[in-house]
């Protein structure tokens, strides 16, 4: 098992433009989180997905979109990017049961000039 | 205001040296987790405490969760540099949405 793949690694983006970080599981988990981790913040939820079309907010989804067309993938798309959203982004997902362990993938590392 | 406190924020030691570290609230949680993040990496889980007074170990790792479980404490014995990283705590709340606190980021010296 690959576990949870995330693409690209690393990215570049100007002010305004947009793009959209993939993320893949083969565990067949229900949830799915985005997180974005800025340096001595810890990790914020960005969106969470609790199965096949369905999502909701996190603590910070403003400047993100979201959807869950398949069990295995969750994509995260930034619209007009901006420097703020200079982050590293991680992708989890969990069974959703008892305490919820969470996997994570290699992360994301975005920055916006 | 986080909801979790960890303490400190940073630590460099030397090899061999023993450690402690602590996430705080001020709320009552049902469990405790503690994830280990390597540099480049994502978090990965340690252990999940849920008892008030719980002591786990994980060979060197001893976890303990506050008896009125507020709070949780990480003790390493003898750390090598393989214990090198980012600690995060981090506890559920509604809906399985997992809250961190900001971490620890350990730095063991060979």
């Amino acid at each position: 098992n690959a576990g949870v793949t995330q693409t690209p690694k690393f990215r570049i983006l100007k002010i305004g433009q947009s793009m959209t970080l993939q993320c893949t599981q083969d565990m067949n988990h229900n949830y799915m989180y985005w997180y974005r981790q800025d340096p001595g913040m810890g990790l914020k939820l960005i969106y969470y997905s609790v199965g096949a079309g369905i999502t909701d907010k996190g603590e910070v989804p403003n400047g993100y979109n979201v959807s869950r067309s398949t069990t295995e993938d969750f994509p995260l798309r930034l619209e007009l990017a901006a420097p703020s959203q200079t982050s590293v982004y991680f992708c989890a997902s969990s069974y959703g049961v008892a305490y919820n362990e969470q996997f994570f993938g290699p992360g994301t590392r975005l920055t916006v000039l | 205001t986080q909801l979790l406190e960890q303490s400190p924020q940073f630590l460099s030691i030397q090899e061999g040296e023993n450690l402690t570290v602590y996430c705080n609230s001020s709320s009552v949680f049902s469990s405790l987790q503690w994830y280990r993040q390597e540099p480049g990496e994502g978090p990965v889980l340690l252990v999940t405490v849920v008892t008030g007074g719980e002591v786990k170990k994980l060979k060197r790792l001893t976890f303990q969760f506050g008896d009125a479980r507020k709070d949780s404490s990480l003790h390493i014995t003898a750390a090598q540099p393989g214990d090198t990283g980012l600690y995060l705590c981090a506890v559920l709340t509604g809906g399985f949405k997992t809250i961190f606190g900001a971490g620890t980021r350990l730095f063991v010296k060979a």
